[in-house]
């Protein structure tokens, strides 16, 4: 089975609320894990990348991989309005590899309200 | 630093029109390309990804064709669109296989 699934949201949270973003997945040969954001008739941006469960910190943004229970999350602190946009998880089938290994999640819509 | 460029960023064609969208890599050799579609609910599908000149994989059966005529170029194209063909669609390139994939700021198809 290949899916990453994510609930599609709205979440509308205050400015300044500390946001959590959440993927499921349910094939243990998903290894290598990413968080893109993509604003309105944008290309997604890669936010974070990472392979070993636990967490990875770059600035305000936080990923936690939680291999065990297949769960990925994506904290925000600090949540500014310019958060405001759709956050894809993906991730690479080990044992696929290749480019048709990488699988994305529809994404959550997230609004910032100032 | 690497950028990756795809134009036109909005295109409104007939159905039965031939189709032609160009994507360029630049600060970076050998890269694989990717070609996606995203509608609306449903996420990103992979088209067709290439790991070198010549080399075009297809994921899907579809209306569409793809090209890698030079290292870092790559070009979506359809001899006669149809409506089902209108979507958002990003070109994307990574280093190789497993690595993360960096995505251009798309081209919107609308088909009337």
């Amino acid at each position: 089975q290949k899916e990453v699934e994510q609930d599609p949201g709205p979440l509308s949270v205050p400015e300044g609320a500390i946001v959590s973003l959440n993927c499921t997945y349910s094939n243990s040969a998903f290894q290598y894990f990413m968080w893109y954001r993509q604003y309105s008739r944008k290309g997604p941006e890669l936010l974070m990348y990472t392979y070993s469960s636990g967490n990875k910190e770059d600035g305000r943004f936080t990923a936690q991989v939680d291999k065990s229970s297949k769960y990925i999350s994506l904290f925000i602190r600090d949540s500014q309005p310019s958060d405001s946009a759709t956050y894809l998880c993906a991730s690479y089938l080990f044992s696929g590899g290749g480019a048709d290994g990488l699988t994305f999640g529809k994404g959550t819509h997230l609004i910032i309200q100032p | 630093s690497q950028t990756i460029h795809q134009w036109p960023a909005t295109l409104v064609q007939p159905v039965g029109s031939p189709l032609s969208l160009e994507c360029t890599v630049e600060g970076t050799s050998n890269p694989n390309l990717y070609w996606y579609r995203q509608a609306a609910g449903r996420g990103l599908q992979l088209l067709f990804y290439s790991v070198g000149i010549g080399q075009i994989s297809s994921e899907v059966p579809q209306n569409l064709s793809a090209s890698r005529p030079q290292d870092r170029q790559f070009i979506l194209s359809s001899k006669k669109l149809l409506l089902s063909d209108s979507g958002f669609y990003l070109c994307a390139w990574s280093v190789r296989d497993n690595q993360p994939q960096h995505f251009g700021d798309g081209t919107r198809l609308s088909i009337l």
